[in-house]
């Protein structure tokens, strides 16, 4: 299967420690977001980046919150000083950008974060 | 991007066709209508878009109204697998980095 994949699929850690996930998008797709979705709510929009270039934050993306997408493949998303507030699902997804497919958005699984 | 309104739920019987509204009163001309649905513990997963034409594919159909404030997405022989939150969501295809805004969604309830 070459579709995105997250890592890990779930961190339970305590509050004040950092965590990271990691997010492999489609091979081609020169896009990549993240995403966060609380119970109940609809996946909030975070940061995007095409290529290595990160192009768009939310106000979500606090200063605690850093994503990363070095070499314009795979991409992590750092969170220091974790909150219990930061409990939610950590979705990532890649496209293709303009020019190219129907601007689908293709999600993996998402990273499941508690914060104890 | 305009704003989209579905009603929060919806239940359906498994084999009949469900059909989920959308209210996008406020949709600019070049603006798209996509939908996404997502199955618990999964990610969201495209289902379908359009413009003005309505639309089919293995997954379902679109019908756009011709003055485009609202549509409607037809699964035309519901199973229990389509039990999931559906997603409604305009905005300007290939533009602003194709970021999808997700609202709150129908959880649609497909019953044996």
């Amino acid at each position: 299967d070459t579709g995105v994949s997250q890592n890990p699929r779930h961190k339970i850690t305590k509050r004040g420690q950092n965590v990271t996930f990691r997010c492999d998008p489609i091979s081609e797709h020169n896009r990549l977001y993240w995403y966060r979705q609380t119970l109940g709510q609809g996946p909030e929009f975070l940061t995007y980046f095409q290529n290595e270039a990160q192009l768009e934050k939310s106000r979500l993306l606090s200063d605690r919150f850093s994503a990363e997408r070095p070499k314009g493949s795979f991409s992590t998303l750092e969170i220091q000083r974790t909150e219990q507030g930061d409990s939610a699902m950590y979705l990532c997804a890649s496209s293709l950008s303009a020019g190219g497919g129907t601007g689908e958005l293709f999600f993996g699984e998402g990273s499941r974060l508690t914060v104890l | 991007d305009a704003k989209t309104t579905q009603p929060p739920s919806m239940d359906c019987a498994e084999g009949r066709a469900a059909n989920l509204p959308c209210n996008h009163s406020t949709i600019s001309g070049n603006e798209y209508v996509y939908w996404y649905r997502q199955i618990h513990s999964q990610g969201p997963q495209y289902i379908i878009h359009g413009l003005k034409n309505n639309e089919t594919n293995e997954m379902a159909s679109l019908i756009i109204t011709e003055d485009r404030k609202s549509s409607t997405l037809i699964l035309p022989h519901a199973t229990l697998r389509d039990t999931a939150v559906y997603y409604c969501i305009v905005r300007v295809a290939n533009a602003d980095g194709n970021k999808l805004v997700f609202g709150a969604g129908t959880i649609l309830r497909v019953k044996s």
